[in-house]
């Protein structure tokens, strides 16, 4: 079975750009969460999304956005770019089942970087 | 908000050494991950605990759910040099989000 895969793997925006990240879940999961990694701040939850409904929001400021396809698949967007969004963008695909005790998959995340 | 706190921060140890770290937190989990991160790519599940009390191994390493269900721990036992990295425990309740934790920082000396 395919892991969860996520494009493009690296990018390079300047300040105020916009940018869009890719994720295609594990075959089957339709649960799809996406975190923001930085050295200084470790994981941070930025949004789930479950059957194209965002479920659970961290605290990040409204150019973070996402949404999620029939398929399953996710994009999360980001607009006007700061130099602080740069960071580790990870998106985790789990089945999210009926008991609510699923197990989050990761994919290799997408490095970007904002000049 | 929530938050997990691991220990220790980093260690550094000797090959063939066995490991232990731990997580704990104020809220109570219906879910316990454990999670080791190498540089540059995303976290890579190791064992996913559900039940409080349960002890789960996956090779050489062991991880229990605490009875409590605020706390985990993780072992790690006759350390090798593929085993270093940063390893996370994550907490979960029901259809929330999960909380990660700082991360703990293992580096293996041949």
């Amino acid at each position: 079975k395919a892991g969860v895969t996520q494009t493009p793997r690296y990018l390079i925006k300047t300040r105020g750009q916009q940018v869009t990240l890719s994720c295609s879940p594990i075959s089957g999961h339709r649960s799809v969460s996406w975190y923001q990694q930085t050295p200084g701040q470790g994981l941070q939850f930025l949004f789930e999304y479950f059957s194209e409904t965002q479920r659970n929001k961290g605290n990040f400021p409204g150019r973070f956005s996402g949404r999620q396809f029939s398929n399953s698949r996710s994009e999360m967007n980001v607009s006007t770019l700061e130099l602080g969004d740069s960071a580790l963008y990870l998106c985790a695909s789990s089945f999210s089942g009926t008991g609510g005790a699923e197990t989050q998959y990761f994919g290799p995340g997408t490095r970007l970087l904002v000049l | 908000g929530q938050q997990l706190n691991q220990s220790p921060q980093s260690m550094f140890i000797q090959e063939g050494e066995d490991v232990s770290m731990n997580c704990t937190s104020s809220s109570i989990f219906n879910t316990w991950l454990w999670y080791k991160q190498d540089p540059g790519e995303g976290p890579v599940l190791l064992i996913a605990l559900y039940k409080a009390g349960e002890l789960t191994s996956n090779g050489r390493l062991t991880a229990q759910f605490g009875i409590t269900r605020k706390d985990s721990f993780l072992n790690i036992s006759a350390s090798i040099p593929s085993d270093v990295g940063i390893y996370f425990c994550a907490g979960r309740k029901s259809y929330d989000k999960v909380i990660f934790g700082p991360g703990t920082s293992l580096s293996v000396i041949p």
